[in-house]
């Protein structure tokens, strides 16, 4: 069964220096989506994304923060410098046209020192 | 605005016993809802939605419009069942439209 994948599955990076998540969504699907969990709290919604261009985001997602599909296949997303309170689960999702099941990633870890 | 709540975060239950999660919603208009699970270690995974109707590993859920529920349900729990478990939303205004996620129920199912 196909499934979105995500790379690393756990990052540590020091406070101000820039990472890169990266998610391989399902061949067929053409709705992205980022998703973080800080500890202990809710799954929130970073940015939606379609059609090469972000569709909505949420406030979490100001200016520090980019998504981008560099080729057919990835989906980024960067933060430029990293803040302590960046430290949460990050979630890559992705959807088919037509359907309403979100398929997730198994997640990556980012821990901000 | 969309909110979901999920008024329990821990929940213990006796093996064989029956499991009622419970998930509030608001929303204007006509919403999707959704209850995700999470096994330790592994994805994200969707249970069941609404508009489905089905019944999956023997959960059911059922849309109350007038209390704006969407409680998830079992008459017989099993040790297999222990999970995170989350209540998500979606508006339908758009094709593509994000969940909205509680804050999550960890279920316990005692032995």
């Amino acid at each position: 069964e196909p499934e979105v994948t995500q790379t690393p599955s756990h990052q540590v990076t020091q406070m101000g220096q820039e990472v890169i998540l990266r998610c391989v969504p399902i061949s067929n699907h053409l709705y992205f989506y980022w998703y973080r969990q800080i500890l202990g709290q809710k799954v929130e919604f970073l940015v939606s994304f379609y059609n090469n261009e972000i569709s909505e985001k949420s406030e979490i997602f100001d200016d520090q923060f980019s998504v981008e599909r560099p080729d057919g296949s990835n989906f980024t997303l960067k933060i430029r410098s990293t803040k302590l309170e960046d430290s949460a689960m990050y979630f890559c999702a992705s959807l088919r046209v037509s359907s309403t099941e979100a398929f997730f990633g198994q997640g990556t870890r980012l821990t901000v020192v | 605005a969309q909110r979901v709540t999920q008024p329990e975060k821990l929940l213990s239950v006796f093996k064989g016993a029956p499991v009622e999660l419970k998930c509030n919603y608001s929303y204007s208009g006509s919403p999707e809802l959704f209850w995700y699970v999470q096994y330790s270690r592994q994805r994200l995974q969707l249970l069941l939605r609404h508009i489905s109707r089905e019944s999956i590993k023997g959960f059911t859920a059922d849309l109350n419009k007038g209390e704006t529920s969407f409680h998830l349900k079992k008459p017989f729990a099993q040790e297999e069942d222990s999970a995170m478990y989350y209540c998500a939303l979606r508006g339908s205004n758009f094709g593509n439209e994000k969940l909205t996620f509680g804050t999550g129920t960890r279920l316990t199912i005692i032995p």
